[in-house]
């Protein structure tokens, strides 16, 4: 079964410095990655996807990731971060074993220092 | 508005009392899902269903029930429902399986005393 990994359930950087959260993911076929992000009190919503075009993907709010196929890694960076980042962030696969079912991390709660 | 709806937001109730959270979708998506949150442990997969009469467990069905009667609707039914189903619930939607972009609902908070 696919499973997805996300090293660091907290992750804290000051404001400005760059945004890395790490996401692995187990499968001998490249799945679709995606990462989304839930601000507090609210429901999840995309931030950017993989889907077997370009492996380096850009989303919304300055954020990106880099489909790195021989390290099985979808890692999501941005340069520069803004108090607003401040959120928790999911990295999901969707199975392409045979399955119509989707996996998430355990997810990332990213804080942001002034 | 393109929207995934909830309802209720919030619940409280008893053990072994029955329930049902409701789901609709106004995108004419094919592809629904019922995940839960609880902390440390992410979003887990409840059950999807891939079109109108069609669905599947995801990894913890257990507990849970789900119908696909239109399009639009997906209820998650809990028939008997126990301390341990206390969670966060989303139901989500997107066009197809695979590649496309799941829209969530905003979450149902469920307190199973």
């Amino acid at each position: 079964a696919q499973s997805v990994t996300q090293l660091g359930s907290h992750v804290s950087v000051s404001e400005g410095a760059l945004v890395l959260l790490r996401c692995n993911y187990s499968s001998s076929v490249p799945p679709y990655l995606f990462w989304y992000v839930q601000y507090p009190n609210q429901g999840l919503q995309l931030l950017l996807k993989y889907t077997s075009a370009a492996t380096l993907v850009k989303g919304i709010n300055g954020f990106e990731a880099e489909f790195k196929k021989s390290e099985t890694s979808f890692h999501l960076t941005k340069p520069s971060a803004h108090m607003s980042d401040a959120a928790e962030y999911f990295c999901a696969v969707s199975d392409t074993s045979g399955t119509y079912k989707y996996i998430f991390g355990t997810g990332t709660r990213l804080k942001v220092l002034a | 508005e393109a929207q995934v709806t909830q309802n209720p937001r919030y619940l409280i109730t008893v053990t072994g009392k029955k329930l049902t959270v409701t789901c609709s979708q106004n995108m004419n998506h094919e592809y629904m899902s019922w995940y839960r949150q609880d902390p440390g442990l992410g979003l887990r997969q409840i059950y999807y269903s891939m079109n109108v009469e069609v669905t599947d467990k995801g990894d913890v069905p257990e507990g849970y029930k789900v119908s696909r009667k239109e399009k639009r609707n997906f209820p998650l039914i809990l028939e008997s429902p126990s301390p341990n189903q206390t969670s966060l619930y989303f139901c989500a939607s997107s066009s197809r399986m695979g590649s496309d972009t799941q829209y969530f609902g905003p979450g149902t908070r469920l307190t199973v005393l």
